[in-house]
Order: structure tokens, then sequence, then C-alpha cells
């Protein structure tokens, strides 16, 4: 148990649902981040938030649309996707202690676009 | 270019056998971390490694950090089935986090 929840661990959802991924965290971070995580493939950073601020945006196509409501939850709502899009999404909140940031990283969520 | 080098990429061995995974850059570091990942799950950090030869041990794993700061070891003693899992490294002096690719090691029973 790291601190950083999220739900659902599992979804299945067709080319024209719209659903979302919720994660929370209740370790005090002040920063959250999203990560794709595909099959024999490097973590992919998504989106990162600094006290409930966007600042970066790795390229990331339209149809994923996070959202920080406050430091503790974050969302990532999802909306005409592709079956390329399937894959382990992970949430982790962050804190730094003299110049070293450690992450926390949520159980993630393992989606399948059909 | 990767930052961070991780080798080997797959590894699979018997259970009781030692092992070493390194991870390579030919940048300096003021820190590198490890995390363990195992199937289905989110990363875990292991360690933290800050200074120039530094060795660190979590029971059957050592952690070195290089004289120069630009790589790091982890070796495992007596490897077991629960050591299954992804082990990356990553740059933890920036943010978000530079990670490298991982190595997958399989420990079969």
């Amino acid at each position: 148990e790291t601190g950083v929840t999220q739900t659902p661990r599992h979804l299945v959802m067709g080319m024209t649902n719209k659903k979302s991924l919720k994660c929370e965290q209740h370790l005090g971070h002040n920063a959250m981040y999203w990560y794709k995580q595909s099959a024999k493939k490097p973590l992919e950073l998504m989106f990162v938030y600094n006290f409930k601020e966007q600042t970066e945006n790795n390229s990331v196509p339209s149809r994923f649309s996070p959202e920080c409501p406050n430091s503790s939850h974050l969302f990532l709502h999802l909306h005409t996707l592709q079956p390329e899009d399937s894959a382990l999404y992970l949430c982790a909140s962050r804190t730094e202690l003299a110049g070293v940031h450690e992450q926390y990283f949520g159980p993630g969520t393992r989606l399948t676009v059909t | 270019t990767q930052l961070l080098e991780q080798s080997p990429q797959f590894l699979s061995i018997q259970e009781g056998e030692n092992l070493t995974v390194y991870c390579n850059s030919s940048s300096v570091f003021s820190s590198l971390q490890w995390y363990r990942q195992e199937p289905g799950e989110g990363p875990v950090l292991l360690v933290t490694v800050v200074t120039g030869g530094e060795v660190k041990k979590l029971k059957r794993l050592t952690f070195q950090f290089g004289d120069a700061r630009k790589d790091s070891s982890l070796h495992i003693t007596a490897a077991q089935p629960g050591d299954t899992g992804l082990y990356l490294c990553a740059y933890a002096g920036n943010t978000p986090l530079v990670f490298g690719k991982g190595t997958r090691l399989s420990v079969i029973a």
C-alpha cells in the first residue's frame, strides 16, 4: 500500500464510450502525474500537475483529458479512444526532500479498448 | 538516445541464483533510484542513492552507486520467485523523474 489509490483497477470500454479514471493520494503531496505503460514499452509520462495546475502535457492526444480539482485527486477523462490506447495507466504523487524527488505510484488501471 | 540505459533488458534465472542488473549513463547524476514493479501493480521505490560509491542493502538486494555517479547496479543474492518483476532505475534529481526502460526479471522456482 503506497498511499495512492486508483479506480477502477480494470476497465473495458468501446471506442465510442466515455469513462473516467480516478486517482487519490493521502500523502499530502502537491504534485501528481499520469503515466501510460504499454506492453513491453517504457513508462510514458502523460500529464503533470503541481498545486492543482497542469505544468506538463507530453503531447497527449485530446481524447485524454485530465482534471485536478485539488491536490489529493486526479482524474483522467477518456473519450473516443482507439485500441492502441489499451495499456496500464498509472497515477503517481511526488514528494521532494533535499533535492531528491520520490514518486509513489498507484496500482494502475488496466484499460482495454475494444 | 535514452538518458538511462538498463541492461540486460530481460533476465530469466533459477531460484537460488545470484544476479546483477545495471543502469548506465554518460551523464552525472546527483541521485539515482531503483523501483520494482510487480506484475499488475505500480512501481514501488526500493532505494535512493546520492553519494558516489555508496552501497545500500535491502535484505538480499545490494545497490551500488558508481564512484563517478554515472551508473548504478542492483545485485540480488539467492533470487526467489517473489523477486520477479520489472526493475526500473530513475534519475531522482529532476522532476518529473526520468526512468530507464527497465530490466524484466523472471525467477523460476
